[in-house]
């Protein structure tokens, strides 16, 4: 595709649930990275994908967040057991390499009631 | 730890005025500087970024923005503005070999009065 995708664009959960959101980088990009925005804050880094290497985890607020990523396509991002405090939109980009510009996808609202 | 101070939440403009948006980082080591844009309804895009060089960098839409290494600063500039650039604007910084992440500021919005 032409961007970045993002899925669902919005998802209501209830807490204590489980989400997965969905995330298509550019093709041929082998950097990816997830960032959250809370409501009247800045992005925050979650996490980060460069080809096989082992994931920088280092943004991940609590051991209920984890992100995979298949080679150099789609990711996913899981929240377990969800608490309000999750609510924000996710946020994922992608870059041709580390440290390049990076191409913001849409990004998923997730409310926890 | 790292961050990124935006000094002003919300600016209200009049079309043609001036604008200057505030960052600030802190960090004594080599970064890369960003200014993104979110106008209303669309995704995150980047405005201009500078890497090395002449630390005055112009970017899309008659923005620029000058590197003070002396004063941690990466101030945004237009000389002008239009009632379309009424958008939320996001300083961030990469820090040199720590990965490509972005430390973002807490964004300022633009209202820009027609």
């Amino acid at each position: 595709g032409a961007g970045v995708s993002q899925s669902p664009s919005n998802k209501v959960t209830e807490k204590g649930k489980d989400v997965e959101l969905r995330c298509d980088p550019i093709s041929g990009h082998t950097a990816l990275y997830w960032y959250r925005q809370r409501l009247g804050q800045g992005l925050e880094f979650l996490i980060y994908f460069q080809g096989n290497s082992a994931p920088d985890k280092s943004g991940l607020p609590s051991d209920r967040f984890s992100a995979e990523r298949t080679g150099e396509s789609v990711s996913t991002l899981t929240i377990q057991r969800t608490q309000q405090e999750d609510s924000a939109v996710y946020l994922c980009a992608s870059s041709l390499a580390v440290g390049n510009e990076q191409f913001f996808g849409p990004g998923t609202r997730l409310t926890v009631l | 730890a790292q961050s990124v101070s935006q000094h002003n939440h919300h600016v209200i403009l009049s079309e043609a005025a001036s604008l200057e948006l505030g960052c600030n980082y802190s960090y004594g080591g080599t970064v890369n500087l960003f200014w993104y844009v979110q106008y209303p309804g669309q995704h995150l895009q980047l405005l201009l970024k500078y890497f090395s060089g002449d630390p005055l960098v112009k970017g899309i839409k008659g923005f620029e923005a000058e590197f003070i290494k002396s004063k941690f600063s990466f101030n945004l500039r237009k000389p002008s503005v239009q009632w379309s650039d009424t958008a939320e604007y996001f300083c961030a910084v990469m820090i040199y070999n720590q990965g490509g992440k972005l430390i973002f500021g807490q964004g300022t919005e633009l209202s820009v009065k027609p």
